[in-house]
């Protein structure tokens, strides 16, 4: 079964420092694109970085941009997302997913998604 | 950026047809993608590539993609289909890539 598993959200301060987790099974995780998507609640979806197979190719979202390093392990199947300098609106269910396609330059689309993990930025 | 504008809601009786649209410019020369999330839950593709639908996903879901407008349909609408609903696209003329619309609550009445 194609699955994926987020860790490492919860309740840290602004300005603190949090890094998510995305375990992934059932699949070759290193020949797939992957990504986190967010969502403040009550809100919908914003998409927050991007990472090639590889590791070589990293987009971010404006919002994000400078505080968040996205990275992978594929010998570990694990998915990263290192964030600094938190920020209030980053409250928000961050999820992994992988990106599926059909040619190297063309459309991408997110199957699966994990189940979520919450991060809470608070005093 | 690239920007997608989708209805904020939409109603409709069990039985009938739902459509939900994803306005963006030139928006048929992309391939739009579609999900359905429930509240609490993670969000599930229903239909990718504009028209292809996952396995698992009823034949009740199907979607059109043409002009400044794609089309996620639903046919014979269940209590089960109310979710809120997102267009996606992969913008390949920026750094970003990924674009969602901001999501149609629909709500079977």
């Amino acid at each position: 079964e194609v699955q994926l598993v987020e860790s490492g959200g919860g309740l840290v301060q602004p300005g603190g420092s949090l890094r998510l987790s995305c375990a992934a099974s059932g699949f070759t995780f290193s020949s797939y694109e992957m990504n986190w998507v967010r969502q403040a609640p009550g809100k919908g979806l914003e998409w927050v970085s991007y990472i090639s197979s590889s590791g070589s190719t990293i987009y971010y979202a404006d919002s994000v941009k400078g505080r968040f390093t996205i990275s992978r392990d594929n010998a570990k199947n694990s998915l990263y997302l290192q964030m600094n300098s938190l920020r209030a609106e980053d409250t928000a269910v961050y999820y992994c997913a992988r990106a599926n396609r059909i040619a190297a330059a063309g459309t991408r689309w997110f199957d699966p998604w994990g189940q979520g993990t919450l991060v809470t930025v608070s005093s | 950026s690239y920007v997608l504008t989708q209805p904020p809601s939409v109603s409709v009786a069990p039985g009938q047809t739902a459509r939900i649209t994803c306005g963006g410019n030139n928006i048929g020369s992309k391939s739009v993608h579609w999900y359905q999330q429930k509240p609490g839950q993670a969000p599930v593709l229903v239909v990718y590539d504009d028209s292809d639908r996952p396995s698992g996903i009823p034949e009740r879901f199907s979607g059109s993609n043409s002009g400044n407008t794609a089309t996620l349909t639903i046919s014979r609408v269940e209590a089960g289909d109310e979710a809120d609903y997102y267009c996606q696209v992969w913008d390949s003329s920026s750094d970003h890539g990924v674009v969602f619309g901001g999501g149609t609550k629909l709500t079977v009445l």
